[in-house]
């Protein structure tokens, strides 16, 4: 069965931290994917990854970046979070033009 | 810049109605999704539809797509409790990409 696993299901951080996400597939998919959903803004891609190494900006990259050293791992980094980063943040997995897989999400609060 | 909206955005239907949830896109793109997401759960994958006049049917949900008028909808039938969730499209951000935008979402409560 295809999985996408987020490493931490609820996560509390300071102003400032330097916070790490992380994200692994087990489908052998190219693509990988950040979002993040917020009420009343639906899902909005932060960073995308199609290959190791390779990534590209989605639409709100900013303070974010973002590690691809291998194909089933996707990490997510703040480098200094801030309270508008409180958010929750999925990762997804997909081979190009295929649907994506979704993991069950990180509900960070940043404090 | 591609945009997609849904409306409506909250929906509370009766059990056994019939309804539709649309999703209008403003620029030109060769794939678009539906997708499920009950209350505190990941999303879940219903729909692709690749091409004008795409069809497809699971149970109670019948998800269209016009390509010319930019539109999909999602039509339920006979509503039931189980269907409670919110629904997302999402549409490619242009041919040969991966890269989708989403709508904001429909929260679909269907009651006794």
């Amino acid at each position: 069965d295809v999985k996408v696993t987020q490493s931490s299901r609820y996560l509390v951080k300071r102003t400032g931290e330097k916070v790490f996400l992380e994200c692994v597939q087990d489908m052998d998919h190219e693509n990988m994917f950040w979002y993040r959903q917020d009420p009343g803004l639906g899902l909005r891609l932060i960073y995308f990854s199609y290959d190791v190494k390779m990534k590209e900006k989605g639409d709100i990259p900013e303070g974010y970046s973002v590690s691809r050293e291998k194909k089933e791992r996707f990490s997510l980094i703040l480098e200094s979070a801030s309270t508008n980063q409180t958010s929750m943040y999925l990762c997804a997995s997909s081979l190009s033009g295929r649907k994506l897989f979704f993991g069950s999400g990180t509900q960070l609060s940043v404090l | 810049e591609l945009k997609v909206e849904q409306n409506p955005l909250f929906l509370s239907m009766q059990e056994g109605k019939n309804y539709t949830i649309y999703c209008n896109y403003s620029t030109t793109s060769d794939r678009l999704y539906w997708y499920r997401q009950d209350p505190g759960k990941s999303l879940e994958s219903l729909f692709v539809l690749l091409s004008n006049g795409a069809v497809k049917q699971e149970g109670r949900l019948m998800a269209s797509l016009d390509t010319k008028a930019r539109l999909s909808t999602l039509h339920i039938t006979a509503a039931v409790h189980d269907l409670s969730a919110t629904y997302f499209c999402a549409v490619a951000k242009s041919y040969n990409t991966d890269k989708l935008i989403f709508g904001t979402g429909t929260r679909l409560q269907v009651f006794p």
